[in-house]
């Protein structure tokens, strides 16, 4: 079992609201990851989770605030976004070597 | 020195052909390549992946070759079909540990035609 799953699939938020995209995976894997991917770009890292401890901010704006509830959750809770926030949000974990991605969250900001 | 560069940015092949993707490195500290399959509005899929103690690793149409001197390695895409489209990426990492970062390359297009 590869799968890493993403949700809500598609996400509308006006710029003054607060949303959260979740991320679960049961394969054990220690790291988790957020990408954030716009149209026609390679995925854009954001943030890295190891072991449950944040180990990577990538100099994300504080609108977007991730959490690692357990080995198994990662949250991106996010406020007060801008329409340039709009993108494809990917969740991806790894053990070691191979990262897998999750289907990814469509996020449109209006 | 972090840069993946991956060429060309779109590739066009006939049905059957061969596709080939390049990408290049300078970080001599990466060991681990892989590359990704993304279709339009889903995430990337991991298609296959090399270390750099082998030259060749092929998983059934799709063969890494991979080039330490020249720190290149390459995706051959063999009797090319049209479910093939989709926009790969070359990526590197450093393995030794949870939690290292894939560097991605730009991304290539591909388009085969029927």
């Amino acid at each position: 079992d590869t799968e890493v799953t993403q949700t809500p699939k598609h996400l509308v938020m006006g710029m003054t609201n607060k949303k959260s995209l979740k991320c679960e995976q049961h394969m054990g894997h220690r790291a988790m990851y957020w990408y954030k991917q716009k149209a026609k770009k390679p995925p854009e890292l954001m943030f890295v989770y190891s072991y449950e401890k944040l180990s990577i901010n990538e100099s994300v704006p504080s609108r977007f605030s991730p959490e690692c509830p357990n080995s198994s959750l990662l949250n991106l809770h996010l406020h007060a976004l801008q329409p340039e926030d709009s993108a494809l949000y990917l969740c991806a974990s790894s053990h070691g070597i191979s990262a897998f991605f999750g289907q990814g969250t469509r996020l449109t900001v209006v | 020195q972090q840069q993946v560069k991956q060429s060309p940015q779109s590739l066009i092949v006939q049905k059957g052909g061969i596709s080939i993707i390049n990408c290049a490195y300078e970080n001599t500290a990466f060991d681990y390549f892989p590359w990704y399959q993304q279709f339009p509005g889903k995430g990337p899929a991991l298609l296959i992946a090399i270390r750099p103690d082998v030259s060749e690793k092929k998983e059934g149409r799709f063969t890494i070759s991979f080039n330490k001197s020249a720190k290149q390695f390459s995706l051959h895409i063999m009797d090319s079909q049209p479910g093939d489209s989709a926009t790969y990426f070359c990526a590197a990492s450093t393995a030794n540990q949870a939690g290292t970062a894939l560097i991605f390359g730009k991304g290539t297009t591909l388009s085969v035609s029927s």
